[in-house]
């Protein structure tokens, strides 16, 4: 069975300042998924990362940037900079192929950005 | 512009009447999904068709049902059988999944459905 851990229940932050999500999950699989989704209040689910289990190399889009350590079975998403638009709830979640049109999703952590 | 979408975007129903919520998407995906989401929970896969006139119950198929007579259109019934439906109901599509090439999950806008 596939889980995935969000702590953070809500974080709140004053504009510029750095936040970090954190993500911990948890499967048998050694091919696995994970993705990073925001969801704004509008409530749409907007994409914003997927990684393979087999690609541990960090990214950085714009002020976004993700941290996966498979030996701390671990994807945390960092907003750098952060600005009010980036106010929403953020969700991790995990699929394991075959059966990869299951996502299993955290709880979901709500960011407040403050001006 | 292609995209999925929802309607409506509120929808009020009395205890014990069954409600359906629409979800159209042109982006010619073959597979669909609906999920439930709760305050302070993750979202939960209700049903789930990955092609026309074949869907599959997900984790918390009781009190629903779904069908999928066009590949653009996968209806969501909400049944007097459901215990608790008030909740977020968004609704996704992919390219074909299972296939071992991963496709991306698309949203619509969700809706949010009170039962009095």
């Amino acid at each position: 069975a596939q889980k995935v851990t969000q702590a953070q229940t809500e974080i709140s932050v004053v504009e510029k300042e750095d936040v970090t999500l954190d993500c911990v999950y948890e499967t048998r699989d050694t091919t696995y998924y994970l993705f990073w989704y925001k969801q704004p209040p509008s409530g749409e689910l907007v994409f914003l990362i997927r990684r393979n289990s087999f690609d541990e190399q960090n990214e950085i889009s714009g002020r976004y940037s993700w941290n996966f350590q498979k030996s701390t079975s671990s994807f945390n998403f960092t907003i750098t900079a952060s600005q009010v638009v980036d106010s929403a709830v953020y969700f991790c979640a995990l699929s394991v192929p075959p059966n990869d049109y299951k996502l299993s999703f955290g709880a979901g952590t709500t960011v407040t950005v403050r001006a | 512009d292609g995209g999925i979408t929802q309607s409506p975007k509120y929808l009020f129903r009395k205890e014990g009447q069954n409600v359906t919520l629409s979800c159209e998407q042109n982006l010619n995906h073959d597979a669909m999904y609906w999920y439930r989401q709760d305050p302070g929970q993750g979202l939960r896969l209700i049903y789930y068709s990955q092609i026309v006139n074949d869907f599959q119950k997900g984790d918390i198929a009781e009190g629903y049902s779904v069908s999928r007579e066009k590949k653009e259109s996968f209806p969501l019934t909400v049944t007097s059988a459901q215990k608790n439906p008030t909740a977020f109901y968004l609704c996704a599509s992919s390219r074909r999944a299972g296939t071992g090439v991963y496709n991306e999950q698309f949203f619509g806008p969700g809706t949010r459905l009170t039962v009095l």
